[in-house]
């Protein structure tokens, strides 16, 4: 069994400022995915990541995947109230495989 | 359609009462998850279709839980004699194929048995 494990479970911070939440496993993936849920809808993709060691930057997100594909990162510079949300990282271990999910970061932003 | 559908939007039931959830997925897509979300945490895998090949059940907590896709369409999933802690939002997604695609989630089902 894959697992994704993601740290912080929570995360509580003021408009501006920055962080980092984490997506480790003991497994390695093919691809990893990042997706973020608002209340009351599904989640929605952000970014897929495929190569180890990949960089991707989606305006003030900076995503990682590590260089043996078994963890990755987003970071999220100058934070903003509608970043707020559950953040889910998901790993594909083989093309023929399912998608599993991480245990989500919850992020609330204030002002 | 133009998403992912899921019916019915919310669901009361009585304990010991069976449910049915439905999912239409985007039309094409031949992989189809169920996930099951309990408030306030993330996503616990259910089962999965993808085209013809036999579902992975792996996910489903026990024998009152068993879902059914018909071809690559519409999917729903049977939970028989509800029990409380069966109380979640049941998300369905879909993707295109095999591999690095984006899977597309309906906006699921509140289910609350009391």
């Amino acid at each position: 069994t894959q697992l994704l494990e993601q740290s912080p479970q929570f995360l509580s911070i003021q408009e501006g400022e920055n962080l980092t939440v984490y997506c480790n496993s003991s497994s390695v993936f093919s691809s990893l995915q990042w997706y973020r849920q608002e209340p009351g809808e599904g989640p929605v993709l952000l970014v897929t990541v495929v190569t180890g060691g990949e960089v991707k930057k989606l305006k003030r997100l900076t995503f990682q995947f590590g260089d043996a594909r078994k963890d990755s990162s987003l970071h999220i510079t100058a934070a903003q109230t509608g970043d707020t949300g559950l953040y889910l990282c998901a790993g594909l271990a083989g093309t023929a495989s399912k998608l599993t999910f991480g245990t989500g970061t919850r992020l609330q932003v204030t002002l | 359609g133009a998403g992912v559908s899921q019916s019915p939007s919310n669901k009361v039931t009585e304990k010991g009462k069976d449910v049915e959830l439905r999912c239409d997925p985007i039309s094409g897509h031949t992989a189809l998850y169920w996930y099951r979300q309990r408030l306030g945490q993330g996503l616990e895998f259910l089962i999965y279709f993808q085209g013809n090949s036999a579902p992975d059940k792996s996910g489903l907590p026990s024998d009152r839980f068993s879902a059914e896709r018909t071809g690559e369409s519409v999917s729903t999933l049977t939970i028989q004699r509800t029990q409380q802690e069966d109380s979640a939002v049941y998300l369905c997604a879909s993707s295109l194929r095999r591999g690095v695609t984006e899977a597309f989630f309906g906006q699921g089902t509140r289910l609350t048995v009391v």
